[in-house]
């Protein structure tokens, strides 16, 4: 089993619909980052959370950390938000962290 | 601010041979990781490497290395080309390795590697 779950894997939208995507994690984790990568690659850094919410514009991330659950909300979408987007946990380890992914969530926004 | 610079950004080689890629980080990061991304596992952790010691190592093999510079610049090296070893690298940086808001990543654009 994965240490980091999401869903769903593939997510189609019309634009200006309201879009959850979620994430469950198996491991303790010193935080919890949500990414956006488009295609050719480049990742960007949505937001890292450790408890609560946070919000930027149009997007909204939730964690409960008791639940090991996360989730990412997209209101009002746009197709310039059609990419994938993935769930990340940082995991502090003996020496040093690493980050444990999972597997996106590709989104298509329709005009 | 510079981002995150990966070069080179496309590469193709031979099975057998190997290949040094680098990366650097944003002025003032201190820690790089590094990260393969292929279709069938997704992205996997490599490296960590914070003040040219390396933090924490990924489960591969030991084909796959990396060193860190005292300018924080770093590589990462993968000897005896496999074909499964074409895959994105994408490295990040970070001011350091705490946990505070100010620890986020940055990451690169990624180096695209093709084993043929």
């Amino acid at each position: 089993k994965n240490e980091v779950e999401q869903s769903p894997q593939n997510l189609t939208a019309q634009e200006g619909e309201f879009i959850t995507i979620n994430c469950s994690y198996s491991v303790g984790i010193s935080a919890l980052h949500w990414l956006q990568q488009h295609p050719g690659g480049g990742i960007v850094s949505l937001f890292m959370l450790s408890s609560g919410k946070k919000k930027h514009g149009r997007l909204i991330a939730t964690i409960n950390i008791q639940e090991k659950h996360s989730s990412l909300h997209i209101t009002a979408s746009h197709p310039r938000d059609s990419a994938v987007y993935i769930c990340a946990a940082r995991v502090a380890e003996t020496s040093g962290s690493r980050l444990t992914f999972g597997e996106g969530t590709q989104l298509t926004v329709n005009p | 601010k510079a981002g995150v610079t990966q070069t080179p950004r496309y590469l193709i080689k031979t099975r057998g041979q190997q290949v040094t890629l680098s990366c650097s980080p944003i002025s003032g990061h201190r820690s790089v990781s590094w990260y393969q991304q292929t279709p069938g596992q997704g992205l996997q952790f490599l490296f960590e490497y914070f003040s040219e010691t390396q933090r924490n190592k990924g489960n591969f093999p030991g084909r796959f290395s990396g060193r860190q510079f005292s300018n924080s610049r770093s590589e990462m090296n993968v000897s005896t080309l496999e074909l499964g070893d074409s895959a994105l690298y994408l490295c990040a940086s970070r001011i350091g390795t705490g946990r505070g808001e100010d620890y986020g990543y940055t990451f690169g654009s990624g180096t695209r590697l093709t084993v043929v």
